[in-house]
């Protein structure tokens, strides 16, 4: 049983432009949330998704979007990049309100 | 609003000995209360999860418990080994809606 994957592993843009990123749950896991994880800090909630709605949002501006499709993957997009947004981005899946499980996340540089 | 607290931020000790992780937290009405482990540059993998009606768990070497009425939690982790070397974060689940606040984490070497 595959964990929960996220792609691409690294990714270099630079300052204005969009990125995507994509995340495939846990076999079985209904629920998807996304995480920033600035150097030195705790992971931030972006926001989760569920039954593919955004459930619950965190302190994110709109630039933060995402979406969750019928087979429970997810993406997450960042439009208008800034330099501020490079970040470790995490992806967790879990069923409501159990054990999250976290995939290896994607490091996202921004220059 | 909810503030995750762990102290210490890092902690530096010789292999064999018994160790102690704290977590504090400012606003009791959790769901649930999760210990993850995170190597450098990696995900996070779940350790323990204490579900607020819950006082502690223990897994292996490990032993996590809940006070949520002091808003504290503490990790356990009993007769370290280099291989446990890594950042500890502990995370709250908040009633009254989905999020998850997570502390800063403790920064852990066992030296061998």
């Amino acid at each position: 049983d595959a964990g929960v994957t996220q792609s691409p592993t690294h990714l270099i843009k630079t300052r204005g432009q969009q990125v995507t990123l994509r995340c495939s749950p846990k076999s079985g896991h209904d629920t998807v949330s996304w995480y920033q994880q600035a150097l030195g800090q705790g992971p931030q909630f972006i926001f989760q998704y569920y039954e593919e709605e955004e459930r619950q949002r965190g302190n994110f501006p709109d630039r933060f979007s995402g979406h969750q499709f019928p087979n429970y993957s997810s993406e997450l997009n960042v439009n208008a990049l800034l330099l501020g947004d490079s970040a470790l981005y995490l992806c967790a899946s879990s069923s409501t309100r159990a054990t999250q499980y976290f995939g290896p996340g994607t490091r996202l540089t921004v220059l | 609003k909810q503030e995750v607290t762990q102290i210490p931020a890092a902690l530096s000790v010789p292999e064999g000995e018994n160790l102690v992780l704290n977590c504090s937290f400012t606003d009791s009405a959790i769901y649930n209360l999760q210990w993850f482990r995170q190597d450098p540059g990696k995900g996070l993998t779940s350790l323990l999860l204490i579900q607020s009606s819950q006082r502690e768990q223990t897994s292996g070497r490990l032993n996590a418990s809940l006070d949520k009425s002091s808003g504290r939690s503490t990790l356990y982790i009993a007769a370290s080994q280099p291989g446990d070397s890594a950042t500890y974060l502990c995370a709250v689940g908040l009633t009254g809606g989905f999020k998850t606040i997570f502390g800063a984490g403790t920064r852990l070497f066992v030296k061998a």
